[in-house]
């Protein structure tokens, strides 16, 4: 069956460091992935998508995600936090002639001061 | 160019009472998707529509159907409503001619719906 897992439902990470989120995948199709974030109140933005070639992905806001085949993984990373990451992160992924994503629970990541 | 656009954006029902929310996509996205979002579910696919034509459902109740116009504006409408409908609700688009599982999708701010 297709499932995207994220275990940590919260996360908790000072500003300034690092971070990285979880995003583990079950598939049969060749996926492609996505990471999307939400802020409090409002819809989903996409942060970053992998769907072939380097298997590091560049993402908007400082954000990059690392692609590994042999783990089923597509984990979320940024060097240093700021405290407007504060947000809810989601993990998707898709095929091509699919009609939907299969999304992760999210991760909630909060931010010390 | 626009975002997506919903509304409204807040509704208070009361149980049994129908309500329809609307979803306006970004201009030349043909593809619009519903999603349910509640604290303890997630994220939930409702159904997903490509010009016109509804090409997948997720796993909801005949309560829930949906439409699309020609002009690719898109409705949900939930009959019978019960408490546990109460939820955000958001539409995204996306160009999606070779299926959603595949294109970036745009969401919208999402109507929160409250049903007492």
């Amino acid at each position: 069956a297709q499932s995207v897992t994220q275990p940590d439902i919260h996360i908790t990470v000072s500003e300034g460091a690092s971070l990285e989120l979880r995003c583990n995948y079950s598939y049969g199709a060749t996926p492609y992935l996505f990471w999307y974030v939400q802020s409090p109140g409002q819809g989903l933005q996409l942060l970053l998508k992998y769907f072939s070639g380097d298997t590091l992905v560049q993402g908007i806001k400082g954000f990059e995600a690392e692609f590994k085949r042999s783990q089923s993984s597509f984990n979320l990373r940024k060097p240093s936090v700021h405290w407007s990451d504060a947000a809810e992160y989601f993990c998707a992924v898709g095929a091509r002639s699919n009609y939907q994503l299969i999304w992760g629970a999210g991760t909630k990541l909060i931010i010390k001061p | 160019k626009a975002g997506v656009t919903q509304t409204p954006r807040y509704l208070i029902k009361t149980r049994g009472q129908q309500v329809t929310l609307s979803c306006s996509p970004i201009s030349g996205h043909r593809s619009v998707s519903w999603y349910q979002q509640t604290p303890g579910q997630g994220l939930q696919f409702l159904f997903e529509y490509f010009s016109e034509t509804q090409r997948n459902k997720g796993n909801f109740p005949g309560r829930f159907s949906g439409r699309q116009f020609s002009n690719s504006r898109s409705e949900m409408n939930v009959s019978t409503l019960e408490l546990g409908d109460s939820a955000l609700y958001l539409c995204a688009s996306s160009l999606g001619g070779s299926g959603t599982g595949t294109s970036e999708q745009y969401f919208g701010p999402g109507t929160r719906l409250t049903v007492t």
